[in-house]
């Protein structure tokens, strides 16, 4: 089917405003995983989900970030009182399973905080 | 937690000669190195992987070599073509963690093949 799908593709925001990002990942994949990528970095991890529940979130940077994948395929990241350092590209992958290796990234949302 | 260091971190080549890029990591325990490409302002793309039971995986022009005694892990790209132009980031995966797909990844490469 199709590949992994985020939205807002480009979201602009003021400073202390809240942000959702959206990501849709390929369908039957269980794990679900959400990276950080600024300008000329390589991805950070943030958090990772199998299923609904988030296995690993010891990447989010403090608690202004939260992620929920309530039915254990969209996924929504979530980020409170943005500040100008969250600017980045947020890019979401999904993989068939935790064991099988392989990323499938979406095209990431880039977010600047002004 | 692992670190993963990545040089060089530009390399130009003439099409058609071989490039290397070279990775170090910190933590003894990883198990999964991956390698991805990412073309500008595209999707990081999966080219080659190996697994610490291997020192060695072969796909056509790309290479991949592991040597878990001395962390390092490096790329090879033969036969080098414009489309190979991009960034390359190497990774390693997060021994502690529950999956392959937690992963530390290298700053990156910007590969640059000159025709």
């Amino acid at each position: 089917g199709a590949g992994v799908s985020q939205t807002p593709s480009n979201k602009v925001t003021e400073k202390g405003k809240y942000v959702e990002l959206r990501c849709d990942p390929i369908s039957g994949h269980t794990a679900l995983y959400w990276y950080r990528q600024s300008l000329g970095q390589g991805p950070e991890f943030l958090i990772y989900f199998q299923g609904t529940g988030a296995a690993d979130d010891s990447g989010l940077p403090n608690d202004r970030f939260f992620a929920v994948r309530p039915e254990g395929s969209v996924s929504t990241l979530k980020i409170q009182r943005t500040e100008r350092g969250d600017s980045a590209v947020y890019l979401c992958a999904s993989s068939p399973s935790p064991s099988s290796g392989e990323l499938f990234f979406g095209e990431g949302s880039r977010l600047t905080v002004l | 937690g692992e670190n993963v260091e990545q040089h060089p971190s530009t390399l130009s080549v003439q099409e058609g000669d071989s490039a290397v890029i070279k990775c170090t990591y910190s933590d003894s325990a990883s198990n999964y190195f991956p390698w991805y490409k990412q073309e500008l302002g595209k999707r990081p793309q999966l080219i080659i992987d190996i697994r610490s039971n291997v020192g060695e995986k072969k796909d056509q022009r790309i290479a991949v070599t592991l040597n878990k005694t001395a962390k390092h892990f490096s790329l090879h790209i033969t036969e080098t073509q414009p489309e190979d132009s991009a960034v390359y980031f190497c990774a390693a995966n997060d021994a502690g963690g529950t999956s392959y797909g937690k992963l530390t990844f290298g700053q990156g490469t910007i590969l640059t093949v000159h025709p």
